[in-house]
């Protein structure tokens, strides 16, 4: 089974700090993606990556900026928190069509 | 971008019944249509997915259907079980190149009652 690992699954930050959340899978997978999960708006996605050093830009983008040095490596960085990046964070790694996600981290900023 | 929209956002059914949760996609390019199911505190798993070419999956107690043509595919769980309760995501693949990003809908949460 592919594994996706996210480093922490609680983490409680405060407003100006920035913050790296990381996620590493086992299966060689070329595309990443980070993803916040809010109650009613469902999986939103933040930046995606399909190759070492690619990133693209998701849906809400804004207050967020990624890192993918290694290929089973991706890092979600909030360059300077505030309370509305309060949410769980969910990263996921794919092949091909389907994804497989990570355990989530449920970051608490404040 | 594409655009989906989910619905019911809760659904309760008794134990045997069936149910059913609908998505309407936007994007006519989109390929491929994942059904996830999260269990409260775990992470989304996915249960079913069909692509374009197919009008119909089923897998045991899980059906999905898809119409191209209404841009609109349905997750159908029969004789549903009380291990069923969950929230269900459905998401759509746009024809986009990179990456197989997947836009999902806002969520049901299914409560099945004994």
């Amino acid at each position: 089974d592919v594994k996706v690992t996210q480093s922490s699954r609680y983490l409680v930050k405060r407003t100006g700090e920035k913050v790296f959340l990381e996620c590493v899978q086992d299966m060689d997978h070329e595309n990443m993606f980070w993803y916040r999960q809010d109650p009613g708006l469902g999986l939103r996605l933040i930046y995606f990556s399909y190759d070492v050093k690619m990133k693209e830009k998701g849906d809400i983008p804004e207050g967020y900026s990624v890192s993918r040095e290694k290929k089973e490596r991706f890092s979600l960085i909030l360059e300077s928190a505030s309370t509305n990046q309060t949410s769980m964070y969910l990263c996921a790694s794919s092949h091909g069509q389907g994804y497989t996600f990570g355990s989530g981290t449920r970051l608490t900023v404040v | 971008g594409e655009n989906v929209e989910q619905h019911p956002s809760t659904l309760s059914v008794q134990e045997g019944d069936s149910a059913v949760i609908k998505c309407t996609y936007s994007d006519s390019a989109s390929n491929y249509f994942p059904w996830y199911k999260q269990e409260l505190g775990k992470r989304p798993q996915l249960i079913i997915d069909i692509r374009s070419n197919v009008g119909e999956k089923k897998d045991q107690r899980i059906a999905v259907t898809l119409n191209k043509t209404a841009k609109h595919f349905s997750l159908h769980i029969t004789e549903t079980q009380p291990e069923d309760s969950a929230v269900y995501f459905c998401a759509a693949r746009g024809n986009t190149g990179t990456a197989s990003k997947l836009t999902f809908g806002t969520g049901t949460r299914l409560q099945v009652t004994l």
